[in-house]
């Protein structure tokens, strides 16, 4: 069984600051990983993904994530934050289910930016 | 051009109504799921197919019924509608496989008033 633990609900960054959304995954084998972003009243847009290639996976509008087995961690990042990203970030992980793989979601971090 | 469309985007319904939630896909994708987003964000799968084939039914109640007439429409239709089923339903799309990430609809915003 996988599950996907998000460890902060809430971040608030100032506009040009870095940004920290940390997520920590549980697997008994090697997981494909995803960030998802989902701007206010919008749908689920793709950032990045993992799948066993290079650990440090480069995604739209800045962002990047690396993979790090030993703290079963894939956090994600941003150097500099921009009014934009204000939105809410899902860390997701593919889930063998009993007859197919599915995608479960973490609880979700929101991002405020500040002007 | 979009990915994957749903229809309506907004539905405002009385307890008891049965309503309909279409989605479509034009990416050749194979799987198509559903999955409802709760008042607190919390996303959840219900339902996946395969080429129109159920694989996923994630002990959602049976008045939930998933149609797909072939592999680019996955429909939603639910009876008896209670507050509870207040919430943001997603389709989405992907090739069948772990790596592959979903292609998401813009949502439903579901009230039962």
């Amino acid at each position: 069984a996988q599950s996907v633990t998000q460890l902060d609900s809430h971040v608030s960054v100032s506009e040009g600051t870095p940004v920290l959304l940390r997520c920590n995954y549980s697997s008994s084998y090697s997981p494909s990983l995803f960030w998802y972003v989902q701007h206010p009243n919008k749908g689920l847009q793709l950032l990045l993904k993992y799948t066993s290639a290079a650990t440090l996976v480069k995604g739209i509008n800045g962002f990047e994530a690396e993979f790090k087995k030993s703290e079963t961690s894939f956090h994600l990042t941003k150097p500099s934050a921009h009014m934009s990203d204000a939105a809410e970030y899902f860390c997701v992980v593919s889930e063998l289910g009993s007859n197919d793989y599915k995608l479960s979601f973490g609880a979700g971090t929101t991002v405020t930016v500040r002007a | 051009d979009t990915a994957v469309s749903q229809t309506p985007k907004y539905l405002v319904t009385q307890m008891g109504n049965d309503k309909s939630i279409k989605c479509e896909q034009n990416l050749g994708h194979d799987t198509m799921y559903w999955y409802k987003q709760d008042s607190k964000k919390f996303l959840k799968i219900m339902f996946s197919y395969n080429n129109k084939e159920l694989i996923i039914n994630e002990t959602v109640p049976n008045r939930f019924s998933p149609k797909s007439p072939d592999k680019a429409h996955l429909n939603l239709h639910i009876n008896s509608l209670e507050l509870g089923d207040s919430a943001v339903y997603f389709c989405a799309s992907s090739p069948r496989g772990a790596n592959y990430g979903y292609t998401f609809g813009s949502g439903t915003r579901l009230t039962v008033v």
